[in-house]
């Protein structure tokens, strides 16, 4: 059974273009979580969906920033218009239910804004 | 709201010691805490995951206690090794209705143990 899988697991982009971070989910997990580690920080909750759903976006900036998890395909964190400051590593995690299963996280993926 | 504190944030001993890790939470209604480590630019690997309703949880030298009262948990480990050399983070869930599985992490104590 393979892990989260995300990809890019690098990716460089510069000022002001999209950055779109992929995410599958361990199989037969329909709760995905997205998490931001941003440089000598801990990781911060950005945002949960379930399927086709988005549950909670309350850690997730108001602009610039979206999610999805489709009903087919891995769910997409995207990053509109690139600032600096949106260099960080993000973490995807993944869940079979809402509340007691515990949270499998990917490798990230590592964003560089130049 | 929910916070979380980890001491110390950075630890360097011999191989060999035993040690303790330190987290504390300021609210406590929550439905788990969970202990991970990282390792340099690497994810996060589940250590150990103790209901509230629990008071430790043991994984080969690892042993991970809660006391949810006064908001604290410890992370043990029994004759750290080189390979312990990582970040360790340890993260709360809430409970009741407010639990969507969000975890709430700390900083993070990064370890180094030398041969």
């Amino acid at each position: 059974n393979a892990g989260v899988m995300q990809n890019p697991r690098h990716l460089v982009r510069r000022r002001g273009q999209e950055a779109r971070l992929r995410c599958s989910p361990m199989k037969g997990h329909s709760h995905v979580y997205w998490y931001r580690q941003l440089p000598e920080e801990g990781l911060k909750f950005m945002v949960y969906l379930q399927k086709e759903n988005i549950i909670d976006e309350s850690g997730m900036p108001k602009e610039r920033f979206s999610a999805e998890f489709p009903k087919e395909g891995p769910s997409i964190l995207r990053i509109q218009q690139v600032v600096r400051g949106d260099s960080a590593a993000y973490f995807c995690a993944s869940s079979p239910d809402r509340a007691a299963s515990p949270l499998h996280f990917g490798n990230g993926t590592r964003l560089t804004v130049t | 709201k929910q916070e979380v504190t980890q001491i110390p944030a950075a630890l360097s001993v011999p191989e060999g010691e035993n040690l303790v890790l330190n987290c504390s939470f300021t609210d406590s209604a929550i439905y788990n805490l969970q202990w991970f480590r990282q390792d340099p630019g690497k994810g996060l690997t589940s250590l150990l995951l103790i209901q509230s309703s629990q008071r430790e949880q043991t994984s080969g030298r690892l042993n991970a206690s809660l006391d949810k009262s006064s908001g604290r948990s410890t992370l043990y480990i029994a004759a750290s090794q080189p390979g312990d050399s990582a970040t360790y983070l340890c993260a709360v869930r809430r409970d009741g209705s407010g639990n969507t599985g969000k975890l709430i992490f700390g900083q993070g104590t990064t370890l180094q143990v030398k041969p």
